[in-house]
């Protein structure tokens, strides 16, 4: 069975703050996806990294895929309380698998 | 922008009955799925529909499911005879066929969910 594990699963910052949340499988994935959901609506994409080592810049956001495509991590700069909200990483392979999410609360 | 969008919003039913949730996927858009998200818990693959089949399932997606895409624009989801445990919310996501290095990137988009709720 397919998994991908996001950890933290909750995180609690500081405005102004720098963070990193992981998204770790044992599989390895063609592509692999972050969204961010708010409660009540449904996934939004931010990103889909491909290559292996590949890095993607969205302002804040910075996304990396593992060499291995296996794992990938999000690393926000400067977090600002607009950044709250449920970050999933999903991994495409013969069918989509979601992680359970890491719930990111920026405290002004 | 183009949006998927999803009919209707909130849908009540009694144990047993048939529910049919709407999905109007992004019009270019080539491949269509349907994940369901009990309240708390993780979004769950359910189908995937490309060139009116199903091309890939879940264990969830039982006899009790099955999905339709009765015209050119709608895809559907239904449920034969509502359990208590299908509550959740239900999202229609599709996607176009882009390739990078030969692989499909399968970005997905999302309509707004349905919140289903079982008596």
């Amino acid at each position: 069975t397919q998994l991908l594990e996001q950890s933290p699963q909750f995180l609690s910052i500081q405005e102004g703050e720098n963070l990193t949340v992981y998204c770790n499988s044992s599989s390895v994935f063609s592509s692999l996806q972050w969204y961010r959901q708010e409660p009540g609506e449904g996934p939004v994409l931010l990103v889909t990294v491909v290559t292996g080592g590949e890095v993607k810049k969205l302002k804040r956001l910075t996304f990396q895929f593992g060499d291995a495509r296996k794992d990938s991590s999000l690393h926000i700069t400067a977090a600002q309380t607009g950044d709250t909200g449920l970050y999933l990483c999903a991994g495409s392979a013969s069918k989509i698998i979601f992680g359970s999410g890491t719930r990111l609360s920026i405290r002004p | 922008e183009p949006e998927v969008t999803q009919t209707p919003s909130h849908q009540v039913t009694q144990m047993g009955q048939e529910v049919i949730l709407r999905c109007v996927p992004i019009s270019n858009h080539l491949y269509f799925y349907w994940y369901r998200q009990i309240l708390g818990q993780k979004v769950e693959f359910l189908v995937s529909f490309y060139n009116n089949e199903i091309s890939e399932k879940s264990e969830i997606f039982d006899d009790q499911f099955s999905v339709e895409r009765p015209d050119g624009s709608n895809f559907t989801l239904k449920i034969r005879s509502t359990k208590l445990e299908d509550s959740a919310m239900y999202f229609c996501a599709s996607s176009e066929l882009v390739l990078a290095g030969g692989l499909r990137l399968n970005e997905q988009f999302f309509g707004p969910g349905t919140r289903l709720t079982v008596l």
